[in-house]
């Protein structure tokens, strides 16, 4: 059964700053996703990581693959209150199901 | 491209009462999945439908249930509706590559309110 750890489940930091979230999980999965939430809004696709050492970036957010220790990283870089949201990881478990962390609420101080 | 549609946006019902959900996917997806978000649970896997077809049901009792139509757009019913009910539905639709699922997008969800 797959399952998706997220950590931390809040970040609270000043903008210039750079932190990453982790997310880890269980089994195998062949592609892993990143999404942002804000408040009372739906789930933005931010990432999908298709194969080991994947690397993508857009803007101040980068996202990494690391299939072999079934981890993924979030990094934000000189982070600024614009990106203050909730962000979850997610991946595919073996009967079409999308099994999702508990997310990392991102809280951008001035 | 439009993406995923989901109505209506907001509902209140009251306990007892049942309420149907719709959503409609991307033009070619055929996946439709629907999740259930509260702030204590969050993000919780409720069933996903292919070509009309439910292929995995979360761990939600008998008083929700689905269906999907021929063109893929899907409907989601929860009756007789509890206070723990109360939730932003949120349906996701996707493109099955043989044996996975590509990404899933969002739409925008239906926020029930249940008094």
């Amino acid at each position: 059964e797959l399952k998706v750890e997220q950590n931390p489940l809040f970040l609270s930091m000043q903008e210039g700053k750079n932190y990453t979230i982790y997310c880890n999980y269980s089994t195998t999965s062949d592609r892993l996703y990143w999404y942002r939430q804000d408040p009372g809004k739906s789930l933005e696709s931010l990432f999908v990581l298709l194969s080991n050492g994947a690397v993508k970036q857009e803007g101040r957010l980068m996202a990494s693959l690391d299939t072999k220790a079934r981890l993924s990283t979030l990094h934000i870089t000189a982070a600024v209150h614009d990106l203050s949201a909730t962000y979850f990881c997610a991946a595919w478990d073996s009967n079409y199901q999308l099994i999702w962390g508990a997310g990392t609420k991102l809280i951008i101080k001035p | 491209k439009a993406g995923v549609t989901q109505t209506p946006r907001y509902l209140i019902k009251t306990r007892g009462q049942q309420v149907t959900l719709s959503c409609s996917p991307i033009s070619g997806h055929r996946s439709v999945s629907w999740y259930q978000q509260t702030p204590g649970q969050g993000l919780q896997f409720l069933f996903e439908y292919f070509s009309e077809t439910q292929r995995n049901k979360g761990n939600f009792p008998g008083r929700f249930s689905g269906r999907q139509f021929s063109n893929s757009r899907s409907e989601m019913n929860v009756s007789t509706l509890e206070l723990g009910d109360s939730a932003l539905y949120l349906c996701a639709s996707s493109l099955r590559t043989g044996l996975t699922n590509t990404e899933a997008f969002f739409g925008q969800g239906t926020r029930l309110t249940v008094v």
